[in-house]
C-alpha cells in the first residue's frame, strides 16, 4: 500500500518562531489532508490540499503532487499550536485515507 | 452542525466483556470510517462504509471485532470479547464523496481501557 512519511518526528519551538513540516508519499494521490491533533486528542482538519497552495491565517500548505510531497508552514507559532500534525493521503479508486506517523510540535512560551 | 458524535467518550472494562462504541456521522455524509489510534501503531483504519455498505474491513484485527451501519445516521463498533491489547482511542469519521473531494471530519474519539 501507499507509504506516508512525515518529518521531523519531533519539533520544539519558541513562541513566535516559524516552522515547516514535510509529508512525503510513495504514490500518486487524489486526496491529501493535514490534521492537527490537540493535546486533548481531538483531530481537526486543517487543509484539504491534493495540489497547489492554500493559506488559513498563520498556517499555509503546499502540495507538489508530481513530486509526491506536501509542506505545512506555521508562522509566528503560538503555544496553542502544540500537538501532533498528521498528513493523510488517499489514492484514486479508494476511500481509504492513510495516515503518516505525525510530527509532534511543542511550542514553548 | 453538531459534527461527528461518538459515545461513550471513555470506557473502562474488564477483559472478556463486550464493548460497543457508537457513532453518529454528520448529516448528509455518505462515507463513515472507524480508526484506532495507539502509540505503537498510530492511526489505523479498521473499516469504512459507503452508503451504509461495508467496503473495506481489511483493517479489522480479528473476528472479535465487528461493525455495523444499519442506517445513514448510526454506526457501531463492537468488540467481543475484549482484551487488554484492544486498549486504544477509537475514532469515527465521516465524509461526503463528490468528484474526488473527500474531506474527512473526525469525532472526539472513544478512549477504551481493557483491564
Amino acid at each position: 500500500g501507499i507509504q506516508v512519511e512525515q518529518s521531523p518526528p519531533d519539533l520544539i519551538l519558541q513562541e513566535g518562531a516559524n516552522s515547516t513540516l514535510r509529508c512525503n508519499f510513495s504514490d500518486s494521490v487524489n486526496n491529501l489532508q493535514w490534521f492537527h491533533q490537540n493535546p486533548w486528542g481531538q483531530l481537526i482538519n486543517l487543509f484539504y490540499i491534493p495540489s497547489g497552495t492554500k493559506q488559513n491565517g498563520r498556517l499555509s500548505a503546499t502540495t507538489v503532487a508530481t513530486e509526491r510531497y506536501s509542506l505545512l508552514y506555521i508562522s509566528s507559532s503560538q503555544t496553542t499550536d502544540s500537538g501532533v500534525y498528521f498528513c493523510a493521503v488517499r489514492r484514486g479508486g479508494s476511500e481509504k485515507l492513510v495516515f503518516g506517523k505525525g510530527t509532534k510540535l511543542t511550542v514553548n512560551p | 452542525d453538531a459534527g461527528v458524535i461518538q459515545s461513550p467518550r471513555h470506557e473502562v472494562t474488564e477483559m472478556g466483556q463486550e464493548v460497543t462504541l457508537r457513532c453518529k456521522p454528520i448529516s448528509g455524509h455518505n462515507s463513515l470510517f472507524w480508526y484506532r489510534q495507539t502509540m505503537m501503531r498510530g492511526l489505523e483504519l479498521l473499516i469504512y462504509f459507503n452508503n451504509n455498505v461495508p467496503i473495506d474491513d481489511s483493517g479489522m484485527p480479528e473476528d472479535r471485532f465487528s461493525a455495523k451501519m444499519p442506517n445513514a445516521s448510526f454506526s457501531t463498533l463492537k468488540i467481543q470479547p475484549s482484551e487488554p491489547r484492544d486498549s486504544a482511542v477509537y475514532f469515527c469519521a465521516s465524509s461526503y464523496s463528490k468528484s474526488g473531494a473527500n474531506v474527512l471530519t473526525f469525532g472526539a474519539g472513544s478512549r477504551l481501557t481493557v483491564l
